[in-house]
């Protein structure tokens, strides 16, 4: 099942300039997780924050967490060229010793030079 | 260096044929999973195994099967019975407390 929806599904900005991007989510959750993936690769974890958690940074990223509004987003600062990627929001309902992930359909990030 | 080795990178098969995706890691991981990625899309859980000879399905496992002989390798089979084959197959794996590290994915498409 699909969970997470994501906002904008494509976002255009120039170098240098604050990229957000935001998850929603139905269901109580244990934790968020974002993810990148670089076109025809793989997913790269980025960051996660716990349900008890309202903030977290990163080097770059900010990722916050409003579990009233079962929402997330993420910013990434003073963008560069290689950010260029898709972003996916995760979210996990249930920690079994596997985690069940649930991704979002993700963002589309273009970081123009 | 570990990680997560995933081949081939793009598959092609005919219709009706059986494939086999292959996955192996070595990063001492109990856990492995297979994702389906179809374009502008995110992933949805095929099947995942906690632990050796054990495994349970995900949201699509109807057309795939799985084995998990040994730690390090997770294969998946895409059968004759699923529908539309067509599609960027992702294995990750994780170990407790960590996040999920993938593979590079295979491109599968059947004609």
């Amino acid at each position: 099942s699909q969970q997470g929806e994501e906002d904008p599904q494509a976002l255009s900005i120039q170098e240098g300039e604050n990229a957000t991007m935001n998850c929603s989510y139905k269901t109580s959750i244990n934790n968020l997780q974002w993810y990148r993936q670089n076109s025809g690769r793989g997913l790269v974890h980025l960051i996660l924050i716990r349900s008890n958690e309202r903030e977290k940074h990163s080097g770059r990223l900010r990722v916050t967490l409003d579990t009233s509004k079962k929402s997330s987003s993420l910013l990434i600062t003073a963008s560069r060229a290689a950010d260029t990627a898709s972003y996916f929001c995760a979210t996990e309902e249930d920690w079994e010793g596997a985690q069940k992930l649930v991704f979002g359909q993700g963002t589309r990030l273009t970081i123009n030079p | 260096d570990g990680g997560i080795t995933q081949s081939p990178k793009y598959l092609f098969r005919k219709e009706g044929q059986n494939v086999t995706l292959s996955c192996e890691q070595n990063l001492n991981h109990d856990a492995m999973y297979w994702y389906r990625q179809d374009p502008g899309q995110g992933l949805r859980l095929i099947y995942y195994s906690q632990i050796v000879n054990d495994f349970q399905k995900g949201d699509i496992a109807e057309g795939y099967s799985v084995s998990r002989e040994k730690k390090e390798s997770f294969p998946l089979t895409v059968t004759s019975a699923q529908k539309n084959p067509t599609a960027f197959y992702l294995c990750a794996s994780s170990s407790t407390l960590s996040p999920l590290h993938f593979g590079n994915g295979t491109r599968l498409t059947v004609t």
